[in-house]
C-alpha cells in the first residue's frame, strides 16, 4: 500500500515562529501536495510540486513556502507563524495512471497534522 | 473557473438505510475526473470512487455509486445499506488537464443506530 507520512499529528507553535512540516511518500510519485483544510472552506492548495526542485503555487500561498529537495520528501514552511494560519494540514501525493492514455490521476493523503499556533 | 459546491454541510441517515450526497460543479472542459473522497474521524482522507467524464455509465464500487449527470454537472454519490463506518466527512472533488484538485467544502455524514 502507498504510504503518505506526516511528521507530526499536532503541533502547538508560538506567533513569529518558524515552522516546518514534513512530508514523505514511499511510492516514487512525481507530484505532491500541501493543502489547508478548514470548516466551511473544504480544501485549499497551498503549493505543489510535480518534481525535485520544481514547485507552483496554488491558491492560497501567501505565507508559506515548499522545498522539495528529494523526490519522496516535500516540505512545507512557515516562514513566521501567525494566529490565522491555525489550521488542519494535508499532504498529498499522485501519479499518473497509464501515462499517455489521457489524464488519469490518483492521489494519496496523509493522515494531517493539527497546528495550532498561539 | 472550475468550482465545487457541496450544499449540504451535514447529512443523517439510519443504519442499513440508503442516503445521497449532493455535488454540482460549474466547468468548460469536456474532459475532466470527478471523485469523492472520504475523510474518517482518523482524518486519512481514502478515494471512495471515480467517474471519467467521458463514460456515460455511472461508477459503482460496492455499496456506492455515483449518479453523474454531465449536462446539469451533477455529480451526487449514493450510499446503500449505510454502516456505522460510513460516518465521515465527504468531499467530493474535481481535477482536469492540471495537477490541481477542486475540492467542495464537504458533507458531514452521520449514522444513526
Amino acid at each position: 500500500d502507498v504510504k503518505v507520512t506526516q511528521s507530526s499529528r499536532y503541533l502547538v507553535k508560538r506567533t513569529g515562529e518558524k515552522v516546518f512540516l514534513e512530508c514523505v511518500q514511499d511510492m516514487d510519485h512525481e507530484n505532491m501536495f500541501w493543502y489547508r483544510q478548514d470548516p466551511g472552506l473544504g480544501l485549499r492548495l497551498i503549493y505543489f510540486s510535480y518534481d525535485v526542485k520544481m514547485k507552483e503555487k496554488g491558491d492560497i500561498p501567501e505565507g508559506y513556502s515548499v522545498s522539495r529537495e528529494k523526490k519522496e520528501r516535500f516540505s512545507l514552511i512557515l516562514e513566521s507563524a501567525s494566529t490565522n494560519q491555525t489550521s488542519m494540514y494535508l499532504c498529498a501525493s499522485s501519479f499518473l495512471l497509464n501515462p499517455g492514455v489521457g489524464l488519469r490521476h490518483r492521489e494519496f493523503f496523509g493522515p494531517g497534522t493539527r497546528l495550532t499556533v498561539l | 473557473a472550475q468550482t465545487v459546491t457541496q450544499s449540504q454541510p451535514e447529512m443523517s441517515v439510519q443504519e442499513a438505510e440508503t442516503v445521497t450526497l449532493s455535488c454540482t460543479y460549474d466547468t468548460s472542459e469536456s474532459d475532466y475526473y470527478l471523485f469523492w473522497y472520504k475523510q474518517p474521524p482518523s482524518r486519512q482522507m481514502i478515494l471512495v470512487i471515480r467517474q471519467e467524464a467521458y463514460k456515460q455509465q455511472n461508477a459503482t464500487e460496492n455499496r456506492f455509486s455515483v449518479n453523474f449527470q454531465k449536462a446539469a454537472k451533477s455529480f451526487s454519490l449514493k450510499i446503500s445499506d449505510s454502516q456505522l463506518g460510513d460516518a465521515a466527512m465527504y468531499f467530493c472533488a474535481y481535477l482536469s488537464g492540471t495537477y490541481k484538485y477542486i475540492f467542495g467544502t464537504g458533507t458531514r455524514l452521520k449514522v444513526l443506530a
